[in-house]
């Protein structure tokens, strides 16, 4: 079965701007999980939705924010683009229904964002 | 908040000899999960240990859950050109984040023909 597609793969942007990426997860999942990766800092949650809606956030400014379609694909949105954004953007889908962590998590390739 | 401390961070091996990663959480957890990501790539799921003490191998790989499930390791034996990459060890949350997988740092393993 097709796996965990995000579009764009890869983006440029400009510092002011924003941007939207998208997370079309494993069929028939319907958790999807938002990281942030970069070289210093590792894989930070970003926050994870469960039918439409967002059962965790981490610790990100108010310019990084998410939403889940009925079905199950995601966008996450980041306004204002700073330098410090640049990073590559993971999003992971998972079945969602166990009990915490139960979920095995199924990455896509990553959006690579550049902000210039 | 939680805390998944991994070490070392680099580890530099000839290909033959042996590597091990060790996972650290700041709570108690009730799984762990460990992932590897190759040069470019994405992380993919290796394995999930839920039980006290637990082992669990996969061919040249042995994982291992600590009796307090505070702590994880891998240990690969004899490695090969094909196990370069950063391997990470994850755990959720609890409580109102327990859908929040939170990941170590992760250590990058590169092997020297």
């Amino acid at each position: 079965k097709a796996g965990v597609t995000q579009t764009p793969r890869y983006l440029i942007k400009t510092r002011g701007q924003q941007v939207t990426l998208s997370c079309s997860p494993i069929s028939g999942h319907r958790s999807v999980s938002w990281y942030q990766q970069t070289p210093g800092q590792g894989l930070q949650f970003l926050f994870e939705y469960f039918s439409e809606t967002q059962r965790n956030k981490g610790n990100f400014p108010g310019r990084f924010s998410g939403r889940q379609f009925s079905n199950s694909r995601s966008e996450m949105n980041v306004s204002t683009l700073e330098l410090g954004d640049s990073a590559l953007y993971l999003c992971a889908s998972s079945l969602g229904e166990a009990p915490s962590g139960a979920n095995v998590l199924t990455f896509g390739a990553g959006s690579r964002l550049t902000v210039l | 908040g939680q805390q998944v401390m991994q070490i070392p961070q680099y580890q530099h091996v000839q290909e033959g000899e042996d590597f091990t990663t060790y996972c650290n959480s700041s709570t108690t957890l009730s799984n762990i999960q460990w992932y590897k990501q190759r040069p470019g790539g994405h992380p993919v799921f290796l394995i999930q240990l839920v039980k006290s003490g637990e082992v669990k191998k996969q061919k040249r790989l042995t994982f291992q859950f600590g009796e307090a499930k505070k702590n994880s390791s891998l240990h690969i034996t004899a490695t090969q050109t094909t196990d370069v990459g950063t391997y990470f060890c994850a755990g959720p949350g609890s409580g109102g984040s327990n859908y929040k997988l939170t990941f170590g740092k992760g250590t990058l393993l590169t092997v020297n023909p």
